[in-house]
């Protein structure tokens, strides 16, 4: 299984919907971030969050909230999904107890907006 | 502001053609820097982690080496299967978030 799942891998979703996508950690990580992978622009920002009770906004948080609802889950949410949010979402973790400040991503979700 | 510039954007090699891919990155206070491998339709891959100028890491047909304003990712006689996105980060000192280059797509012909 892989350490850092997220859920949907796929989704097609139309203009204005709300839409949520998952990440979930068996690494035991404490800190977890969400980027955006676009063609030609690399990966962003989204949010990021040290622990359960610690969010913090990326570069590209307008249009998105996030929500940890424990230290293994962090979840993206598009209130009102518009087609430029067409992209390779990824989850990732890092765990900073350890000095190492290397991030372990997820398998992505491609989510477009229609 | 913050940069990180990879280059060339793509690169095919035949198999055994060794080369480099540049990283170069305009940063106060590098905290690290940071090599991932991308496949398509999948995540970024950790590779390497070099955290000061004049560290070197290797794995497999892949060397990393760092000065202070840039970095190479050296590949040694590849193979078909090292095809891939390479990607370069960087971390600032006091700071929790990764910025990535664009990256270089490689092709490895057989």
């Amino acid at each position: 299984d892989a350490d850092v799942t997220q859920t949907p891998r796929n989704r097609i979703t139309k203009t204005g919907k709300r839409i949520m996508l998952e990440c979930s950690q068996t690494k035991g990580h404490d800190r977890m971030y969400w980027y955006r992978q676009d063609p030609g622009l690399g990966l962003r920002l989204i949010y990021y969050s040290f622990d359960v009770k610690d969010i913090n906004k990326g570069e590209i948080s307008d249009g998105y909230s996030v929500s940890r609802q424990a230290q293994a889950k962090f979840s993206l949410s598009l209130e009102s999904a518009i087609p430029n949010q067409t992209a390779l979402y990824f989850c990732a973790t890092s765990d900073t107890r350890t000095g190492n400040t290397e991030a372990f991503f997820g398998q992505g979700t491609r989510l477009t907006v229609v | 502001e913050d940069q990180v510039t990879q280059s060339p954007e793509a690169l095919r090699l035949q198999e055994g053609e060794s080369s480099s891919l540049n990283c170069s990155y305009t940063v106060s206070g590098l905290r690290g820097l940071f090599w991932y491998r991308q496949d398509p339709g999948k995540g970024p891959e950790f590779l390497f982690t070099l955290y000061s100028a004049g560290e070197e890491k290797e794995k497999e047909r892949l060397k990393a080496t760092l000065t202070k304003k840039e970095s190479f990712l050296h590949i040694t006689a590849p193979k078909p299967e090292d095809s891939a996105t390479y990607l370069c980060a960087v971390q600032k000192g006091g700071a929790q978030k990764l910025v990535f280059g664009q990256g270089t797509r490689l092709t490895i012909n057989p």
